[in-house]
């Protein structure tokens, strides 16, 4: 398998502008989810989905971030209107269960908001 | 909550010194416990996990026993490599699923 792909890798941008961060993982994981990390805040979780439903979405900074998962290959993560301080790398990770199982993550992406 | 806290960083070892990274949880109930690593410009990737007390996970020469009496799940390694330089994690995921990760430990070897 190719591993959790993620795109673009790198992604710079103007405040207000929308950015829409894509994943796709593992096949036949059944969970996902969106990490963001910063220096200063270290690795949050942001949101995770089971099946493609959303389960926990309280690390959801605020309004401007959203995520979905179409189907059971694909989510996005999309900031609209962008920010300076959204700029972090942004992970996802899939995994098969979530309690014992491994979290395998993407090479993330690196957004910078100017 | 559920709560991971790790030694500061960074951390800088001469190779083949011997290398013991603190980490301790606080959780309700019997969570699993795991080590991350990240190598610069990656996504983090497993190192060793243990899923019940007194489990000892192990990889790489890298080891971290669950001892739940202490809450704590040290990683530790007899003998460091440069190829080691990495950040390294501790993480769990809590009886109501809730995954924590710490704050991570940069550990930089020098030849």
């Amino acid at each position: 398998d190719a591993g959790v792909i993620q795109s673009p890798r790198h992604e710079v941008t103007e405040m207000g502008q929308e950015v829409t961060l894509r994943c796709k993982p593992i096949s036949g994981h059944d969970y996902l989810f969106w990490y963001r990390q910063t220096m200063m805040r270290g690795l949050e979780l942001l949101i995770y989905f089971n099946n493609n439903v959303p389960i926990d979405d309280s690390g959801m900074p605020e309004d401007r971030f959203s995520a979905k998962m179409p189907n059971a290959s694909f989510s996005t993560l999309k900031i609209q209107p962008s920010e300076p301080r959204d700029s972090a790398v942004y992970f996802c990770a899939s995994s098969l269960k979530p309690h014992t199982d491994t979290q395998y993550f993407g090479p993330g992406t690196r957004l910078t908001v100017l | 909550g559920d709560s991971v806290t790790q030694m500061e960083g960074p951390v800088t070892l001469s190779e083949e010194a011997f290398l013991t990274i603190n980490c301790t949880y606080t959780a309700t109930g019997y969570p699993s416990l795991f080590w991350y690593v990240q190598y610069p410009g990656e996504g983090l990737q497993l190192l060793l996990k243990a899923t019940k007390a007194d489990d000892k996970g192990s990889n790489k020469g890298f080891e971290a026993t669950y001892r739940k009496e202490t809450t704590s799940f040290h990683l530790e390694k007899g003998s460091v490599q440069v190829s080691d330089s990495a950040v390294y994690f501790c993480a769990l995921i809590g009886a109501g699923q809730n995954f924590v990760f710490g704050p991570g430990t940069r550990l930089s070897v020098l030849p």
